[in-house]
C-alpha cells in the first residue's frame, strides 16, 4: 500500500514570499505523485504529477516540484506567493499495484497574507 | 482532453432519502470509476472502485449496503447513498483512473456532489 505524510496542516506566507509545502510518500513500489489544489466549494485541479520521468517537475500556476527517492519527499514550491494561491493543497500517491486509485494526505492549508 | 461530469453537484434533502449521484465520462470509455468522500475540512478517501459488467470494490469500513455503487455501462457510474442520514453529509467526488482517457491521461475528476442531509 503507498501513502503520504504532508508536513504542517496550515503555512502562512506573506505575498511574494516562497511558498514551500511538504510532502513525504510511503510505497514498495514505484510510486505516482500528484499535487492536487481545491479552492472553497470547488473541486480538485492538478497542479503536477511525477509519472517516473523527470525528478523536477513543473506544474500550472508556476509550482514545481521534486521528487527525491533517498528522501521520499515530493514537496512543492512556488518561488514567490500570490493572494490567488490560498486554497488547500492536498499531496497523493498511487501505483499500479493498487488500480492507481490516489491515496491522499491530509492537505495543507495555504494562507497568502498581503 | 478527456472529461468527466459528475451530477448532480449539490443536494440538500431530507434524513431517509435515497440520493443517486451520477458520473459520465464524456468524450471516452471507463470500465472503472473511483468514488472518493470528503468530510468537511478534511482529505479524500477512497470508497470503492466501480467495474463495468462486475461488482464494485469497497474499501474497508464502508457500508456495502449504505452505498450502492453501480457501473452500469462504460460511461455511467452511480452511487446511490441509500436511507441518507447526517452523518452522510459530505462531499462525494468521482474520477477515471489514468490512461481512461487516452494514453498519458491523467485521472480526470468530476467536479463534485455536495451532500446535505437535514
Amino acid at each position: 500500500a503507498q501513502s503520504v505524510t504532508q508536513l504542517g496542516s496550515h503555512v502562512s506566507v506573506s505575498e511574494g514570499a516562497l511558498v514551500l509545502l511538504r510532502c513525504n510518500y510511503s510505497s514498495s513500489v514505484p510510486p505516482y505523485l500528484f499535487w492536487y489544489v481545491q479552492y472553497p466549494n470547488q473541486g480538485l485541479q492538478l497542479l503536477l504529477k511525477y509519472t517516473s520521468a523527470a525528478t523536477l517537475v513543473k506544474g500550472i500556476n508556476g509550482f514545481e516540484a521534486e521528487f527525491k527517492k533517498s528522501e521520499t519527499s515530493f514537496h512543492l514550491t512556488k518561488p514567490s506567493a500570490h493572494m490567488s494561491d490560498a486554497a488547500e493543497y492536498f499531496c497523493a500517491v498511487s501505483a499500479r499495484n493498487s488500480g492507481y486509485a490516489l491515496n491522499f494526505g491530509k492537505g495543507t492549508s495555504l494562507l497568502v497574507t498581503p | 482532453g478527456a472529461v468527466v461530469s459528475q451530477h448532480p453537484s449539490w443536494v440538500i434533502c431530507k434524513s431517509g432519502t435515497s440520493v443517486k449521484i451520477e458520473c459520465r465520462s464524456l468524450d471516452f470509455q471507463a470500465t472503472t470509476m473511483f468514488w472518493y468522500r470528503q468530510f468537511p475540512k478534511q482529505s479524500l478517501m477512497l470508497m470503492a472502485t466501480s467495474n463495468e459488467g462486475s461488482k464494485a470494490t469497497y474499501e474497508q469500513g464502508v457500508e456495502k449496503d449504505k452505498f450502492l455503487i453501480n457501473h452500469a455501462s462504460l460511461t455511467l457510474s452511480t452511487l446511490t447513498v441509500t436511507s441518507a442520514h447526517p452523518e452522510d453529509s459530505s462531499f462525494y467526488i468521482c474520477s477515471a483512473p489514468p490512461g481512461a482517457g487516452g494514453r498519458n491521461q491523467p485521472q480526470h475528476f468530476g467536479d463534485g456532489t455536495r451532500l446535505s442531509i437535514l
